[in-house]
């Protein structure tokens, strides 16, 4: 099993450009989420999804969407990048099965928005 | 007020010290709660669950203490290797969970 798999790994985008940052993974979980990571900020939730078709907002959804159309994708997109955005995404999923919530994260996309 | 709150530290102990972190949540329907490790520029990952009754994993003991609305984290005979931020986190059911902004330790040679 590879896991949970981000890319890019790094990216840097200009203000107003807009990208998609990857997820898969292959565990056949239903639950899925990325995170935001900020100095001093700890881990923000920004979307989740609790299976294929089903999204909804976390903490700071502003300025991402995200969509679930399989169990194993769950790509992020940034409209309109502004550097507020520069931060460590991080993706993660977990099986919800008897409130069990063991996350596993991907390793992470370095975005840096100038 | 965030749902779950830590000392950001950080706390520097000499190896072999024995090292105590609290994280305490605000939301009393918290039901589960884990303990997450995570080293410099690399994910989060799970390094125990919290029970009630107490969970011990080596040198690495976790509590939680309903009434007073704490989980704990006891590190024995700390290693260089145990340096890393430690994250609590606290979920109601299938609820998203809610992350601590982490404590950061360093042992010391």
């Amino acid at each position: 099993n590879a896991g949970v798999t981000q890319t890019p790994k790094f990216q840097v985008l200009k203000t107003g450009q807009s990208m998609t940052l990857q997820c898969a993974q292959d565990m056949n979980h239903e639950y899925m989420s990325w995170y935001r990571q900020d100095p001093g900020m700890g881990l923000r939730l920004i979307h989740y999804s609790v299976g294929a078709g089903i999204t909804d907002q976390g903490e700071v959804p502003n300025g991402y969407n995200v969509s679930r159309s399989t169990t194993e994708d769950f790509p992020l997109r940034l409209l309109s990048a502004a550097p507020s955005q520069t931060s460590v995404y991080f993706c993660a999923s977990s099986s919800v099965s008897g409130g069990a919530h063991e996350q596993y994260f991907g390793p992470g996309t370095r975005l840096t928005v100038t | 007020r965030k749902e779950v709150e830590q000392d950001p530290g950080p706390f520097n102990v000499p190896e072999g010290a024995t090292v105590a972190f609290n994280c305490t949540y605000s939301n009393s329907a918290s039901q589960s709660f884990f303990w997450y490790r995570q080293d410099c520029r690399k994910e989060p990952k799970l390094l125990m669950s919290v029970y009630s009754s107490g969970n011990e994993d080596g040198r690495f003991t976790a509590q939680l203490n309903r009434a007073s609305q704490y989980i704990s984290l006891l590190i024995r005979d700390s290693k260089l290797s145990d340096s890393a931020t430690y994250l609590c986190v606290g979920t109601s059911g299938n609820t998203p969970l809610v992350f601590g902004k982490g404590t950061r330790l360093s042992v010391i040679a």
